[in-house]
């Protein structure tokens, strides 16, 4: 069984840089062809995809914040990541780590992030 | 880009009805188009895969049709624990994945 824990800070100044970790147990980040993904959602709203990394390492991003965001992999600790800079209130959201493949089959429980001073 | 849209926003409905729910993606995704369901504070759970294809585990009143464009999430009869809201997702792997916007199903 494959689980997706997110990890990092739940609070975040405006104009820093949002960091969180996603580590995946019960199966190989790098096995398979799986994209690993992010995605987010404001409180009451809707999901919103941020962006995903293929096991080879290539990455795709939302157009709306590819200048902003960043998805890394450490295959020798299972995890793989976001960065999203200079963050505003409009980056507080409940943060989904998941992997894609056929749709999002697994996805992690979410990270509340806000972004305040 | 490819931006999609949800019919309708919300539905109200009864247990025993039977739901519809459409989802329009502004190019062709083929059948790369995915549903979920979410309930409040939880994580979404995959329902339909590849436009029709029923995720292990879901109930076969949950079924999904469609190709190109449109596409739809049926419930053949609603039962109390499907109130909820629905995302469709298109996943063509040449571009950036999309949610649409979402149906609430609600207590009529």
């Amino acid at each position: 069984q494959v689980r997706l824990q997110e990890s990092g800070p739940g609070l975040v100044k405006p104009s820093q840089t949002l960091s969180l970790t996603c580590t995946v147990s019960g199966g190989s980040i790098s096995g398979g062809s799986f994209y690993w993904s992010w995605i987010r959602q404001p409180a009451g709203k809707g999901l919103e995809w941020i962006g995903r990394l293929y096991t080879g390492g290539s990455t795709i991003y939302s157009p709306s914040l590819k200048s902003r965001v960043t998805i890394s992999v450490d295959s020798s600790k299972n995890q793989f990541s976001l960065k999203l800079t200079s963050v505003t209130a409009a980056d507080t959201a409940m943060y989904y780590c998941a992997r894609e493949g056929e749709g999002a089959d697994y996805w992690g429980r979410g990270t509340l992030v806000t972004v305040s001073s | 880009d490819i931006q999609m849209t949800q019919s309708p926003s919300t539905l109200s409905a009864s247990v025993g009805d039977r739901v519809t729910i459409t989802c329009r993606a502004s190019q062709s995704v083929s059948t790369w188009l995915a549903w979920y369901q979410q309930k409040p504070g939880r994580a979404p759970n995959l329902l339909i895969y590849q436009a029709s294809r029923l995720e292990s585990g879901v109930p076969s009143r949950f079924s999904g049709s469609g190709s190109g464009t449109e596409f739809t999430l049926t419930i053949s009869s609603l039962q109390p624990d499907d109130f909820a809201t629905y995302y469709c997702q298109q996943y063509n792997s040449y571009s950036p994945f999309s949610f649409g916007p979402g149906t609430k199903v609600d207590i009529k």
